[in-house]
């Protein structure tokens, strides 16, 4: 199955400052999603973005299927960033996403 | 919509005892997963359903786990018995398969301790 990577692994950020989250898959992928996982516990979806750019308020992911990664940014961070953020991906003949290992996040105030 | 709904939220039970998580999935979806959290391993897929028929449960650990979808609004996860190392967070998801997107909505997890 395919691979998944995250970095970094852990980020520490002062409110207000940028960051940029990456995720390497092994093989080509589709369905690529981003999620983060709030200090609660609870999972959010991000974006569903198999290719090209969005944005969404201070968060914007681009992904570029051909060299098989995808970006998160995260701009003028909040305290509410917080949290852990997981991309995911299907491979092209996979039934199911896997899951990178998440890059923990913290703003600090 | 209410998104999709799990229960128990916390769960505590003693080693041996059966445990029974259950999930609703958002209306209108017709793919459902079950995932387990842990630190040591992240997040796993243990089963996942289409149209009420289970697709895929190559994650599933061993034959203690068992789950069913008999309608589309409805799944249980059932541990039986139960032992400390299933002590995780167990997440229900969600999707739909129609019009080429696949996004999946979780819901707020199941945090089940096994003593």
């Amino acid at each position: 199955g395919i691979q998944v990577e995250q970095s970094p692994p852990d980020l520490i950020l002062q409110e207000g400052a940028n960051s940029t989250l990456r995720c390497n898959f092994s093989d080509s992928v589709n369905n690529l999603q981003w999620f983060h996982q709030n200090p609660w516990g609870q999972l959010i979806n991000l974006f569903y973005i198999p290719s090209g750019t969005k944005q969404n308020g201070r968060l914007s992911a681009t992904t570029v299927a051909t060299e098989r990664y995808s970006l998160l940014y995260i701009s003028s961070s909040q305290t509410t960033d917080s949290g852990v953020y997981f991309c995911a991906g299907r491979g092209e003949y996979g039934n199911k996403l896997v899951f990178g290992a998440g890059t923990i996040l913290r703003v600090k105030s | 919509d209410a998104g999709v709904i799990q229960s128990p939220r916390h769960e505590v039970t003693e080693m041996g005892q059966e445990v029974t998580l259950r999930c609703k999935p958002i209306s209108g979806h017709n793919s459902l997963f079950w995932y387990r959290q842990t630190m040591m391993r992240g997040l796993e897929l243990l089963i996942y359903f289409n149209n009420n028929v289970p697709i895929d449960d190559s994650g599933m650990p061993e034959d203690r786990f068992s789950a069913k979808m008999p309608n589309a609004s409805f799944s249980t996860l059932k541990i039986q018995p139960s032992e400390p190392r299933d002590s995780a967070v167990y997440f229900c998801a969600s999707t739909s398969r129609t019009g080429g997107t696949d996004t999946q909505y979780f819901g707020p997890g199941t945090r089940l301790t096994v003593l």
